[in-house]
């Protein structure tokens, strides 16, 4: 089945730790996505792809930093510069400049700092 | 600067009881509006993509409707199953799509 896979579900960092949070995509969609969501906020985007090798920060970006080696994969690390990194990470995938934008999201990874 | 707001926040419904989510939204050149359901802990869930005023899609008990300024999103005769964060979204011309705050919904059996 094609879909977005996101590891771990969820993920505890101590103070000064830098984290890794993987995303996977099999729908063959150029364009990847990493949003937060915190209680009450809408999804606050962090950084996005539209092609392998090339990425833009988003309204946060601050704090955390990507790679796009590859199509299926947009791994996001949060580190030690981000003060208040607790909160839940969700990826997604879209065919950009196509008929639709429509964007398919993973299951998320929940974020706790110890 | 583009914007997406939705009311209310909370929702509260009765069995069988019809209602409707609103989602206004200002966002230059719109190229989509989306709704999606969000379940407690789990990632959102594509409904439905509108893409000109006047348009209307269906899905089982939802049906979402579009116009200039605002988006509705109608729940007939809700099932406690429908209980959920439903999330809206528009995109325009940088195809990076601005998303409201959600409006928590709740059917009581």
């Amino acid at each position: 089945d094609g879909g977005i896979t996101q590891s771990p579900k969820y993920l505890f960092r101590k103070e000064g730790q830098n984290v890794t949070l993987s995303c996977e995509q099999n729908l063959n969609h150029d364009a990847m996505y990493w949003y937060r969501q915190d209680p009450g906020q809408g999804l606050r985007l962090i950084y996005y792809s539209q092609i392998v090798n090339d990425f833009q920060k988003g309204d946060i970006a601050e704090g955390y930093s990507v790679s796009r080696e590859k199509k299926e994969s947009f791994p996001l690390t949060v580190t030690s510069a981000q003060k208040n990194p607790t909160a839940f990470y969700l990826c997604a995938s879209s065919i950009p400049s196509g008929l639709t934008d429509t964007q398919y999201f993973g299951p998320g990874t929940r974020l706790t700092v110890l | 600067e583009d914007q997406v707001t939705q009311s209310p926040e909370a929702l509260r419904l009765q069995e069988g009881e019809s209602s409707s989510l609103n989602c206004s939204y200002t966002v230059s050149g719109l190229r989509g509006l989306f709704w999606y359901r969000q379940d407690p802990g789990k990632g959102p869930e594509f409904l439905f993509t509108l893409y000109s005023a006047g348009e209307e899609k269906e899905k089982e008990r939802l049906k979402a409707t579009l116009t200039k300024k605002e988006s509705f999103l109608h729940i007939t005769a809700p099932k406690p199953e429908d209980s959920a964060t439903y999330l809206c979204a528009g995109t325009g011309g940088s195809y990076i799509p601005t998303f409201g705050r959600g409006t928590s919904l709740i059917v009581h059996p």
